[in-house]
């Protein structure tokens, strides 16, 4: 079975620029969340979807947002860029049925922001 | 609201000597407790969880953690480290809330295990 697959693999970016990432969850995971990874802030919640919906949701501006398609694969947009926002960008995936579920997690998307 | 607190962003040992990663949580009721891993360019791994019943719980790759509510603590520990086991380890939880907290872990800063020959 594949695992969390995200693409790209690697981004540099300036400020003021948007930018969308995507995971692909592993096959039959409905839920794929979404997290920041970086030195100073460690590991925070951006947001959960499940079915296509949006079912919770971490402390980020609204810059920050995401979306979930019909085969679950999502995507999460930043827009209007900060140096701030450079960091590891990791999903993971899950049945999304119950609070303790194991999350499969991604290898990431580094984005750089200059 | 919950939060994680890994004591020591950075631990050292021998390799075949005992690892020790130590992990508190602040909780109102018992959470939902994990131990991640993540080794270099890649993303995190489960270890290991705790949801109820027995409080040793036992991981993969030799790990185990023992849940104590009254120092509400979780801490990790592996009789014998090996050179693989080098990585940043971290301690999560997940919070009690139904349909509000799928997905949401909170995790601690992480653990670095650096294991010296």
């Amino acid at each position: 079975k594949a695992g969390v697959t995200q693409t790209p693999r690697y981004l540099i970016k300036t400020r003021g620029q948007q930018v969308t990432l995507s995971c692909s969850p592993i096959s039959g995971h409905r839920s794929v969340s979404w997290y920041q990874q970086t030195p100073g802030q460690g590991l925070q919640f951006l947001f959960e979807y499940f079915s296509e919906t949006q079912r919770n949701k971490g402390n980020f501006p609204g810059r920050f947002s995401g979306r979930q398609f019909s085969n679950s694969r999502s995507e999460m947009n930043v827009s209007t860029l900060e140096l701030g926002d450079s960091a590891l960008y990791l999903c993971a995936s899950s049945n999304g049925q119950g609070v303790g579920e194991k999350l499969f997690f991604g290898s990431g998307t580094q984005l750089s922001v200059l | 609201a919950q939060s994680v607190t890994q004591l020591g962003s950075h631990v050292s040992v021998s390799e075949g000597a005992l690892v020790l990663l130590r992990c508190n949580y602040s909780s109102s009721v018992p959470p939902y407790l994990f131990w991640y891993v993540q080794y270099p360019n890649q993303g995190l791994q489960l270890l290991l969880k705790y949801t109820t019943g027995a409080t040793l719980v036992k991981g993969i790759n030799g790990f185990e953690a023992e849940f104590k509510k009254s120092e509400t603590s979780f801490h990790l520990t592996k009789p014998s480290a090996h050179m693989s086991d080098a990585a940043e380890y971290f301690c999560a939880v997940a919070p009690l809330g139904g349909g509000t907290s799928y997905g949401k872990l909170t995790f601690g800063q992480g653990t670095i295990l650096t294991v010296h020959p």
